[in-house]
């Protein structure tokens, strides 16, 4: 059983395009988060939402937009997509925050 | 300044030996720590998770945290070529779930 699954793996896309990545979570959690790891391999925070409500929104254009529909899951829309946006983004679930993260296997958005 | 560092590596060790992996933070009022583990094409998975100073041990793996000097270790004992992976330390800081991770250490275990 997957703990943290992310939709889709993989997704090349060109510049200007809207497109979004799914995240759900059967572990119970109450805390979902979505990062960014570059090309450099740095992992770094972009959300966290705390039973659907928005916790931490880090220094993130506006053109990335998380919705969380219910507590399992969090979705990350990012519109007018450019080259700087590639990158292998990141879901996690926590059970509150403070606790330990468990992580996706990722999504690699290429942008052409 | 970044709030934890650690050395990118790579370090390759034969298969057997004892490695150790390290960080650094920079904020006092860090108190829980982490170390994940990254294979390739995978997400960071979980290895060790301690509070405040001390040593936690699991199998062949320790982690040892001294607050005093503001430093964390990972020690992997009768290192293995499975254990070939990305290792990240991290710990939480400022915002509650804010988790800042090292740059990671890549780790080859050669047969």
């Amino acid at each position: 059983d997957t703990a943290v699954s992310q939709t889709p793996k993989y997704l090349v896309t060109q510049m200007g395009n809207d497109k979004s990545i799914k995240c759900e979570q059967n572990l119970g959690h109450d805390t979902m988060y979505w990062y960014k790891q570059d090309s450099k391999k740095f992992l770094k925070i972009m959300f966290s939402y705390n039973n659907k409500e928005l916790i931490i929104n880090e220094t993130v254009p506006n053109r990335f937009s998380p919705k969380s529909p219910d507590k399992a899951h969090l979705n990350l829309h990012i519109n007018s997509l450019e080259l700087g946006d590639s990158a292998v983004y990141f879901c996690a679930s926590s059970p509150d925050g403070n606790q330990p993260q468990h992580f996706g296997d990722g999504t690699r958005l290429s942008i052409l | 300044q970044k709030e934890v560092e650690q050395d990118p590596g790579p370090l390759s060790v034969p298969e057997g030996a004892i490695v150790s992996l390290n960080c650094t933070y920079s904020n006092s009022a860090f108190q829980y720590f982490m170390w994940y583990r990254q294979y390739s094409r995978k997400g960071p998975e979980l290895l060790m998770y301690t509070y405040s100073s001390g040593n936690k041990e699991d199998g062949r793996f320790t982690a040892q945290v001294d607050k005093s000097s503001k430093y964390i270790s990972l020690f992997i004992r009768d290192s293995q070529p499975s254990d070939s992976a990305t290792y990240l330390c991290a710990s939480y800081g400022g915002s509650q779930g804010n988790l800042i991770f090292g740059k990671g250490t890549k780790l080859s275990v050669k047969p």
